[in-house]
């Protein structure tokens, strides 16, 4: 079966620093990935995801991840961060037997000081 | 203009109440979901309806029976709540079926406490 581990609960960063989120898949096929972001109180919003081709992928408002099979991951980066992006990060995969579902890890909490 | 708004944002309510959650989005899109989010912040599907009609209906126990009158609403209704219940759910929508190819857009959320 499927999961998806998120081994980061919470990260703190300064504002302007870079960011590197962790994900980790498990999955014999090659996977759907996705990165989305939740803000507080509010649902979640997809950042960016990989299906296939390059595995640097662009996303919104800055951030990047890059798929890396060898390591089973799909890590979400972004080079200076903003303290707008203060938020929980949630990696996901596409599962395998049904298209409609994705499957989330626990997320990551991204604090950022000023 | 919310795109998926659901209410009520919060819901406290005692156990063995019955209670409902009301989802409309106004994309136009075809499918729509319940997602729940438990304390752990673990967010699992619970069930998609497409044009009306049920696709996926994880293992949850039938207290929990989705209703969609057209493919704009997906209301979740709960029977005899109990404690465990507790979460926070949301709902969702895309275009079409098929998560992997299409964007899911969420709304806001519904925080549940049970007493």
């Amino acid at each position: 079966a499927q999961s998806v581990t998120q081994p980061d609960i919470h990260i703190t960063v300064s504002e302007g620093a870079s960011l590197e989120l962790r994900c980790n898949y498990s999955y014999g096929a090659t996977p759907y990935l996705f990165w989305y972001v939740q803000s507080p109180g509010q649902g979640l919003q997809l950042l960016l995801k990989y299906f296939s081709g390059d595995t640097l992928v662009q996303g919104i408002k800055g951030f990047e991840a890059e798929f890396k099979r060898s390591q089973s991951s799909f890590n979400l980066r972004k080079p200076s961060v903003h303290w707008s992006d203060a938020a929980e990060y949630f990696c996901a995969v596409g599962a395998s037997y049904n298209t409609d579902k994705l499957i989330f890890g626990t997320g990551t909490r991204l604090q950022v000081f000023p | 203009d919310t795109a998926v708004s659901q209410t009520p944002k919060y819901l406290v309510t005692q156990m063995g109440n019955d209670k409902s959650i009301k989802c409309e989005q106004n994309l136009g899109h075809d499918t729509m979901y319940w997602y729940k989010q438990d304390s752990k912040k673990f967010l699992k599907i619970m069930f998609s309806y497409n044009n009306k009609e049920l696709i996926i209906n994880e293992t949850v126990p039938n207290r929990f029976s989705p209703k969609s009158p057209d493919k704009a609403h997906l209301n979740l209704h709960i029977n005899s709540l109990e404690l465990g219940d507790s979460a926070v759910y949301f709902c969702a929508s895309s275009q079409a079926g098929g998560v992997v190819n299409e964007k899911l857009f969420f709304g806001s959320g519904t925080q549940l406490s049970v007493l």
